[in-house]
């Protein structure tokens, strides 16, 4: 069975505090993706990596970095939290040869920063 | 550039009823459609996909979505609703040999006994 996990279901951060989120899939996936899922906005990709240690920004990448040192591994930064990053954060895999194939889901991190 | 339109942000229905859930995209290219449910505290898993085979496209748990090119649509519908079925729905498009995938702002589907 396939699997996508995340580090931590549920997180609390201070304002300020450096944030390490982690995701591991076990499909052997090129693709790897960090998304934030906010009300009525749906999901907004944050960034993308399409191989190990490269990485491409999405649409919302201001405030996060993400590191990708080995293919199963994506880890998503927040350098400084803020409450405004107090969000649902979802990482997802999919194959690299075709966009036609889907992606793969964790069961996502909920952050609250206060 | 792509996008998705969710039609409803939420929809409710009797249970044994059809649930139509509606999705338009926009794609300058031949698009990837696809449906994801989340149920509570979950991650995304996929419904059903079209990748320009059929135009109807049969999912899991007696869901499918018919691609009308005409209408630019991706509606996902089932004859009978069950409880198990409340949830969120993200219709989402794809293509164009790049890696991102679009989703809509989501659908939440509420049944009623």
């Amino acid at each position: 069975d396939v699997k996508v996990t995340q580090s931590s279901r549920y997180l609390v951060k201070r304002t300020g505090e450096k944030v390490f989120l982690e995701c591991v899939q076990d499909m052997d996936h090129e693709n790897m993706f960090w998304y934030r899922q906010d009300p009525g906005l749906g999901l907004r990709l944050i960034y993308f990596s399409y191989d190990v240690k490269m990485k491409e920004k999405g649409d919302i990448p201001e405030g996060y970095s993400v590191s990708r040192e080995k293919k199963e591994r994506f880890s998503l930064i927040l350098e400084s939290a803020s409450t405004n990053q107090t969000s649902m954060y979802l990482c997802a895999s999919s194959f690299l040869t075709a966009s036609s194939y889907e992606q793969y889901f964790g069961p996502g991190t909920r952050l609250t920063v206060t | 550039a792509q996008s998705v339109t969710q039609l409803g942000s939420h929809v409710s229905v009797s249970e044994g009823a059809l649930v139509l859930l509606r999705c338009n995209y926009s794609s300058s290219v031949p698009p990837y459609l696809f449906w994801y449910v989340q149920y509570p505290n979950q991650g995304l898993q996929l419904l059903l996909k079209y990748t320009s085979a059929a135009t109807l496209v049969k999912g899991i748990n007696d869901f499918e979505a018919e691609f009308k090119k005409s209408e630019t649509s991706f509606h996902l519908t089932k004859p009978s609703a069950h409880m198990s079925d409340a949830a969120e729905y993200f219709c989402a498009v794809s293509g164009g040999g790049g890696f991102k995938t679009i989703f809509g702002a989501g659908t939440r589907l509420f049944v009623k006994a």
